[in-house]
C-alpha cells in the first residue's frame, strides 16, 4: 500500500499557483518524496523529488516540512495543461534487496480552470 | 532529451492468445520496470529487472507473464495466454540507478482482450 495520503481531488485557476499537499507521516530517514503526474492515460512524468531540502526545478517546486511528514507540490503559474492526476510517493534508498519500484496512491485529481 | 519508446501503442487480442509488448529503455539505464495500469485504478508495479534477471515481481506477474531483454536495447513483457482481465495499460520505466534514481516512463501501450 502507498505510504502517502493525498487529496482525491483540487481546482485551481489559471495562471495561479496549485498547491497540492501530501502527508506521509510513517516515512523513514532514507526516504525520498517524489512526484510525478499523469496526464489522462499517458505515462507517469516525473516532476521533483527531495530528501529534506527544498527543492525547485523548471516544473515545481517541492516544500518538505522540517519534521518531513508532510510536503506540498507547488506549481507557480498553473496552466490548462497542467491538469493531470499528481503522485506523491516515497521511495526508500539503500538496502541489498531495495528494487527501486514506486507504489502509487491514487493521487491528487488537479483540474486547471480557465 | 532521451526517452523510453513503447511499441505498439494499442494491442487489441482474443483471449488465449499470446502478446509481447516491447520497450526500449533509455541507453545508459540499467535497470528496468513494467507498471500496469486498469481502466479507472492507479499504476501498478508488476516486475524490476536488471543484470538480465528478475530482481523483485508483484503477485500480479504469475507464471503468464514473463520478461527478457533479448538483444542489449529491447525490453519485452510477455503475456502467454490472455485473459479478459490483462486488458490494462503496460507501461515500461527505466533508471540508470536502483534506489535513487529517478524513474522515466514510457507512454504505454494499451492492451485490450476480447
Amino acid at each position: 500500500d502507498a505510504k502517502t495520503t493525498q487529496p482525491p481531488s483540487m481546482d485551481c485557476a489559471e495562471g495561479r499557483a496549485a498547491n497540492l499537499p501530501c502527508n506521509h507521516s510513517t516515512i523513514s530517514g532514507n526516504e525520498y518524496v517524489y512526484w510525478y503526474r499523469q496526464i489522462h492515460s499517458q505515462g507517469p512524468q516525473y516532476i521533483i523529488h527531495g530528501l529534506k531540502n527544498n527543492e525547485t526545478n523548471e516544473m515545481a517546486s517541492l516544500i518538505i516540512t522540517e519534521d518531513r511528514k508532510s510536503s506540498t507540490l507547488i506549481l507557480p503559474h498553473a496552466t490548462l495543461r497542467d491538469t493531470a492526476v499528481y503522485y506523491c510517493i516515497v521511495r526508500a534508498t539503500g538496502g541489498s534487496s531495495n528494487t527501486g519500484k514506486l507504489i502509487f496512491g491514487q493521487g491528487t485529481t488537479l483540474q486547471v480552470k480557465p | 532529451e532521451p526517452e523510453v519508446t513503447q511499441t505498439p501503442s494499442h494491442q487489441v487480442t482474443q483471449m488465449g492468445q499470446e502478446v509481447i509488448l516491447r520497450c526500449v529503455p533509455i541507453s545508459n539505464h540499467l535497470y528496468f520496470y513494467w507498471y500496469r495500469q486498469i481502466l479507472g485504478q492507479k499504476v501498478e508495479f508488476l516486475v524490476s529487472f536488471y543484470n538480465n534477471e528478475i530482481s523483485e515481481k508483484s503477485e500480479i506477474f504469475d507464471d503468464q507473464f514473463s520478461v527478457e531483454r533479448p538483444d542489449g536495447s529491447n525490453f519485452t513483457l510477455k503475456i502467454r495466454s490472455t485473459k479478459l482481465e490483462d486488458s490494462a495499460m503496460y507501461f515500461c520505466a527505466s533508471t540508470t540507478g536502483r534506489n535513487t534514481d529517478t524513474q522515466y516512463f514510457g507512454p504505454g501501450t494499451r492492451l485490450t482482450v476480447l
